[in-house]
């Protein structure tokens, strides 16, 4: 089973509201990720949690804030969001870091931010 | 630095013709790994290779082939008698080890359409 699942599908969120995005993977992972999608665009990275310590920020506002409360969960807190953050937002796990193995994505969170 | 290029943005053929994805990547590492990752409408991103740069065989899985030459670094990607179902954005990408962890370098993706 190599699946990554990601709630909410769909989001929609003013400027001032704050939600949280959550991503699962039951395959054991150490390592995972949260990438931001645009249209047309290929998936830029956000963030890496290896053995639930976060590993990489590529330089992300301080208005995503991610969580990785055990191995299987990952979590993305949004709050004070701009209209430009709207965007397919991607999870992907993946054996361990530093090994180059594949990952594996989720199906993305589409948010619209209003 | 590390480039991946997928000079062909957008493909369109008739189902049951072949087509190839092209790929061309560049790497001051020796070792690397290539992939390529399928991007239907639903969103998702499907793994469908990982390739290390040690291994210059030529895979075959179903009517999928991939084509790696080092002398030209390049990875084309063949899809053989197309179907509906293959249109999609291809994403070919890069990871060595002058990056941090395993951060993956796309392409800019091609967009493939099938047409019945």
């Amino acid at each position: 089973d190599t699946e990554v699942t990601q709630t909410p599908k769909h989001l929609v969120m003013g400027m001032t509201n704050k939600k949280s995005l959550k991503c699962e993977q039951h395959m054991g992972h150490r390592a995972m990720y949260w990438y931001k999608q645009k249209a047309k665009k290929p998936p830029e990275l956000m963030f890496v949690y290896s053995y639930e310590k976060l590993s990489i920020n590529e330089s992300v506002p301080s208005r995503f804030s991610p969580e990785c409360p055990n191995s299987s969960l990952l979590n993305l807190h949004l709050h004070a969001l701009q209209p430009e953050d709207s965007a397919l937002y991607l999870c992907a796990s993946s054996q361990v870091v530093a090994r180059r193995y594949e990952q594996y994505f989720g199906p993305g969170t589409r948010l619209t931010v209003t | 630095a590390q480039k991946v290029t997928q000079a062909q943005t957008e493909i369109s053929v008739v189902e049951k013709e072949d087509v190839t994805l092209d790929c061309v990547y560049e790497t001051r590492d020796t070792t690397y790994y290539l992939f390529w990752y399928k991007q239907p409408p639903s969103g998702e991103l499907v793994f469908l290779i990982r390739r290390n740069s040690f291994d210059e065989q030529n895979e075959i899985s179903g009517r999928y082939s991939w084509n790696f030459q080092k002398s030209t670094s390049s990875f084309n990607f063949t899809i053989t008698a197309s179907q509906v179902v293959d249109s999609a954005v291809y994403f070919c990408a890069l990871s060595d080890f002058m990056n941090r962890d395993d951060k993956i370098i796309f392409g800019k993706g091609t967009r493939l359409h099938i047409l019945p």
